[in-house]
C-alpha cells in the first residue's frame, strides 16, 4: 500500500531555509499532487502547496514567496524548500497526496526554527 | 480565500451517544471537493470522508458525511471509544486548500 515518509534536519536557524524530502513507497507518482502541510504545535492545519510530477505546481499565497516544491519521479521522492524561515515556521511539516482530498499522508515530521 | 468555521469547538459525548458536528463555508465549495479529517494526539490526520459523503478506504459506516453548497456536516451514529479525536472539515475545490479550526470529541 502507499506509504509516505518524511525526513530532514529537525532544527533549522532563523533566516535559514528549511529543506525536507518525502519518500514515496507502494504506489507510483502519475498523476497525483504530492502536496505538503504543516501544523504548528497545537494548532490547525494549513496547506503549503502541492506539485505534479511533471512539474506543475500550486502554493498558498501566504507563503508563495518562499517556496519550492519539486518532484523527483527517479527516487519516487518529493521535496519542501521553504526559505528565510522565523520562528512561526516551527509546525510539524506532513507530506500527503491528494487525489480524493489528502487520502494518504507521512508520519509528519517535527521541524523547529531556533536559533 | 475560503474561509471554514467548524461548530461546536469542543463536544463532550458518552460513548454509544449519536454525534453531530458542523462545518460552514464563506463561499460555496466547488464541485463537491468537501472533506473530513480525524486526528488523534500525536498521529498525522487521517482521511474520514471525501465528496462530502463518501467514506475513504477504512472508514467505518458509523461515520457519513452530507451537505451542500456551504453547509456541511459529520455524524457519527454512534460513539466508540476510538473516536475521541479532533475532527477537521477542509476543502480541496480552491486554492489555496482551507481548513476548519477543528471540532474536539472529548469523554465526557
Amino acid at each position: 500500500q502507499v506509504q509516505l515518509l518524511e525526513s530532514g534536519p529537525g532544527l533549522v536557524r532563523p533566516s535559514e531555509t528549511l529543506s525536507l524530502t518525502c519518500s514515496l513507497s507502494g504506489g507510483s507518482m502519475s498523476p497525483y499532487k504530492w502536496t505538503w502541510l504543516r501544523q504548528p504545535p497545537g494548532k490547525g492545519l494549513e496547506w503549503i502547496g502541492y506539485s505534479y510530477s511533471s512539474g506543475d505546481t500550486n502554493y498558498n499565497p501566504s507563503l508563495w514567496s518562499r517556496v519550492t516544491i519539486s518532484v523527483d519521479t527517479s527516487k519516487n521522492q518529493f521535496s519542501l524548500t521553504l526559505t528565510s524561515v522565523t520562528t512561526a515556521d516551527t509546525a510539524v511539516y506532513y507530506c500527503a497526496r491528494e487525489w480524493s482530498s489528502f487520502d494518504h499522508w507521512g508520519l509528519g515530521t517535527l521541524v523547529t526554527v531556533s536559533s | 480565500e475560503i474561509v471554514l468555521t467548524q461548530s461546536p469547538g469542543t463536544l463532550s459525548m458518552s460513548p454509544g451517544e449519536r454525534v453531530t458536528l458542523s462545518c460552514r463555508a464563506s463561499q460555496s465549495v466547488d464541485r463537491n471537493y468537501f472533506a473530513w479529517l480525524q486526528q488523534k494526539p500525536g498521529q498525522a490526520p487521517r482521511l474520514l470522508i471525501y465528496g462530502i459523503s463518501s467514506r475513504a478506504t477504512g472508514t467505518p459506516d458509523r461515520f457519513s458525511g452530507s451537505g451542500s453548497g456551504t453547509d456541511f456536516t459529520l455524524t457519527i451514529s454512534r460513539l466508540e471509544p476510538e473516536d475521541f479525536a479532533v475532527y477537521y472539515c477542509l476543502q480541496y475545490g480552491h486554492s489555496p486548500r482551507t481548513f476548519g479550526q477543528g471540532t474536539t470529541v472529548e469523554i465526557k
